[in-house]
C-alpha cells in the first residue's frame, strides 16, 4: 500500500540553525501539506502546496517558514532560523485532487530546538 | 479559536462493547468531516470519513455519523478491540483537496481485555 514517508525521524538542532525535513508523498497525489504537533497539544495546520504553489497557509507558517518541490518525488519544509518554540512533530501529508479526499500522513519527523 | 472540539479527552471500554467518540465543530464552511487514529510517535492514520451530504458512512466496524444541525459528529467502533487503544482526532474542512484540516485535540480510547 502506497504510503507518505519522512526524513529524518528525528532533528536535533541548535537554535538559530536552518532545517530541512524531507518528504516523499504519495506517487500519484498532487496536493501536500505540513502540518505540526507540539507536545501535549493538537496537530496544526502550517502549509498546503499545488502546481509548485503555496495554496493555503496558516498564521503560523511566517517568513522563517519555506516549501518546495525540488524534483517530481520530493517535497520538503524549510526553517529558516529555529526557535526552541519549533520543537514539535512535523507531519507532511498528501492527497489525490478532488472532493472529499483524505489526507494520508507521514510517520512525522521529531525536530528538537536546544 | 477552537472549530473543532473533542470534549473527552479519555474513554475506557470493554472489549467488545461499542466504543463512541464525539466531535463538535463551530464553523459553517466544513463540508467534510474525518477520524484518525493515532499511536505514539506515528503520524495519523485515516480511518473513515464524511460529507455533509451524508448522515452516516459505515466502514467494517467503524461508523461515523453526522447530524449537521447540531454540527456535530460521533464515530462508533463495534466491538472495540484492545488494539482499537489509541488517539483518536476529529478533523474537518472545506470540501476541497488543499485546505487545511482543522483537529480537535483528541480522545484517547483505552479499550480493555
Amino acid at each position: 500500500e502506497p504510503e507518505v514517508t519522512q526524513t529524518p525521524s528525528h532533528q536535533v538542532t541548535q537554535m538559530g540553525q536552518e532545517v530541512i525535513l524531507r518528504c516523499v508523498p504519495i506517487s500519484n497525489h498532487l496536493y501536500f501539506y505540513w502540518y505540526r504537533q507540539i507536545l501535549g497539544q493538537k496537530v496544526e495546520f502550517l502549509v498546503s502546496f499545488y502546481n509548485n504553489e503555496i495554496s493555503e497557509k496558516s498564521e503560523i507558517f511566517d517568513d522563517q517558514f519555506s516549501v518546495e518541490r525540488p524534483d517530481g518525488s520530493n517535497f520538503t519544509l524549510k526553517i529558516r532560523s529555529t526557535k526552541l518554540e519549533d520543537s514539535a512533530m512535523y507531519f507532511c501529508a498528501s492527497s489525490s485532487p478532488g472532493l472529499a479526499e483524505p489526507q494520508f500522513f507521514g510517520p512525522g519527523t521529531r525536530l528538537t530546538v536546544l | 479559536d477552537q472549530q473543532v472540539k473533542q470534549n473527552s479527552p479519555s474513554l475506557s471500554v470493554q472489549e467488545g462493547r461499542i466504543s463512541i467518540l464525539n466531535c463538535d465543530y463551530t464553523n459553517s464552511m466544513f463540508d467534510y468531516f474525518l477520524w484518525y487514529k493515532k499511536y505514539p510517535a506515528e503520524g495519523p492514520t485515516f480511518l473513515i470519513s464524511i460529507s455533509s451530504i451524508k448522515d452516516k458512512n459505515e466502514d467494517g466496524r467503524f461508523t461515523v455519523f453526522l447530524n449537521k444541525s447540531a454540527k456535530h459528529l460521533s464515530l462508533h467502533i463495534v466491538p472495540s478491540q484492545p488494539g482499537d487503544s489509541a488517539v483518536y482526532f476529529c478533523a474537518a474542512s472545506p470540501p476541497d483537496s488543499g485546505y487545511a484540516l482543522n483537529f480537535g485535540k483528541g480522545t484517547s480510547l483505552l479499550v480493555t481485555p
